[in-house]
Formats: structure tokens, C-alpha cells, sequence
């Protein structure tokens, strides 16, 4: 079975701050890994994806993550966080029969001016 | 135009009634998906078709029926609403895992059904 934590349902970021998010999860098969945005009354938007090879991802909007397989981790982060990235942001996996997401429980970022 | 399409964008309906969910994609994919997302914003999957064929049904109670008449198309049809079923529901497309691994799900805009 796989699962997803993300740690910290709402984080608060000045404008040009560091965004962190963190994901943690758990899989007994190498893991595909996902991050989506939601923006308010909207649908699911892939910001970038591991599958493969290099760990380092970058993503859009100026997103990466990082694949840390000995931490079981695929955290988030942006360098200068913009008032556009105020969102609900949703960590995932896959790797199973028919391809389904198992997603993180979202965390909300707030961006201040 | 848009990739993934749900209509109505909003339900408002009495419980008991049924009521149906349509979801059309147009980026050529095989597979496409149900996900619902509760009132906390967790999102947990439904259903999943390939070429029209059920290939995921997660433990959803069977008043909950999906219908794919072709591989572009998913439908969700929901008899006897229940006030517990006040959610947002997404439609997702992708290719087939057969086609390659970790395909991305491209999701539509989300149908909000609320019951009374």
C-alpha cells in the first residue's frame, strides 16, 4: 500500500520568502511522485513530477522538488515565493495497477506582502 | 480549448434524488478517472477506465455507477444523494500506463455537488 504525509496543512510565507513544503511518503515499490496545484474553485494543475533518473525535478513557476529516497521524501520548494502561489499544493504517488493517485492530505500557503 | 471538461460546474440538489456528472477529454488518452474531494480538500480516487474497460473501483458504495461510452467520455452517475456525498468530484484523463510510466493525470475544473 502506498501513502502520503504532507507535514503542516497551512504554511505562511512572506512575498520573496523560501517556500518549503514537505512531503513524505511510503511505498514498497520505487515510487512515481507528483506535485499539483489547486488554486481556489479550480482543478488539479501538475507543477512536475519524478519517475526517473536524475532526482533533482524542476518544475513551473519556478517549483522544484527532490527526490530523497533514503529520507522517503519529495519536498517542495521555491526560492521567492510571488502572491500568484497562494494555493493549496497536493503531494502524490503512484505506482500501482491502473495508475491511480494517492495523495497527501494538501497544505495551503498563504502569502504575505 | 479545454483538455478536460465537466459539466455542471454546480449541483445543488435534494437528498434522495439522482443526478448525473458528465466528464469529456479531448488529448486523445485511453484512461480517465473519478476523484472526489471532501470537505477537508482530501482527494481519494473512485473509479478508473481504460478504453472503456473498469480497471479501478475503489470502496465506493454502488449507488455511485461510472459509464465510459467511449474512451473520450466518463460519466458518474449517483442515485439516492445522501447529504455525505456533498463533495467535489474530478474527472482526470491520461494515457495508459502501458504507454509509459508515471503518465500524468490532467484533471478538469471539478463538478461541486452539494445535498439538501
Amino acid at each position: 500500500a502506498q501513502s502520503v504525509t504532507q507535514l503542516g496543512s497551512h504554511v505562511s510565507v512572506s512575498e520573496g520568502a523560501l517556500v518549503l513544503l514537505r512531503c513524505n511518503y511510503s511505498s514498497s515499490v520505487p515510487p512515481y511522485l507528483f506535485w499539483y496545484v489547486q488554486y481556489p474553485n479550480q482543478g488539479l494543475q501538475l507543477l512536475l513530477k519524478y519517475t526517473t533518473g536524475a532526482t533533482l525535478v524542476k518544475g513551473i513557476n519556478g517549483f522544484e522538488a527532490e527526490f530523497k529516497k533514503s529520507e522517503t521524501s519529495f519536498h517542495l520548494t521555491k526560492p521567492s515565493a510571488h502572491m500568484s502561489d497562494a494555493a493549496e499544493y497536493f503531494c502524490a504517488v503512484s505506482r500501482t495497477a491502473g495508475n491511480k493517485l494517492t495523495f497527501g492530505g494538501g497544505t495551503r500557503v498563504l502569502v504575505k506582502p | 480549448d479545454t483538455a478536460v471538461s465537466q459539466t455542471p460546474k454546480y449541483l445543488v440538489t435534494q437528498m434522495g434524488n439522482d443526478k448525473s456528472i458528465k466528464c469529456e477529454q479531448n488529448l486523445g488518452h485511453d484512461t480517465m478517472y473519478w476523484y472526489k474531494q471532501d470537505s477537508k480538500k482530501f482527494l481519494k480516487i473512485m473509479f478508473s477506465y481504460n478504453n472503456k474497460e473498469l480497471i479501478i473501483n475503489e470502496t465506493v458504495p454502488n449507488r455511485f455507477s461510472p459509464k465510459s461510452p467511449d474512451k473520450a467520455h466518463l460519466n458518474l452517475h449517483i442515485n439516492s444523494l445522501e447529504l455525505g456525498d456533498s463533495a467535489v468530484y474530478f474527472c482526470a484523463s491520461s494515457h495508459s500506463r502501458l504507454r509509459g510510466l508515471g503518465e500524468t493525470q490532467y484533471f478538469g475544473p471539478g463538478t461541486r455537488l452539494l445535498v439538501l
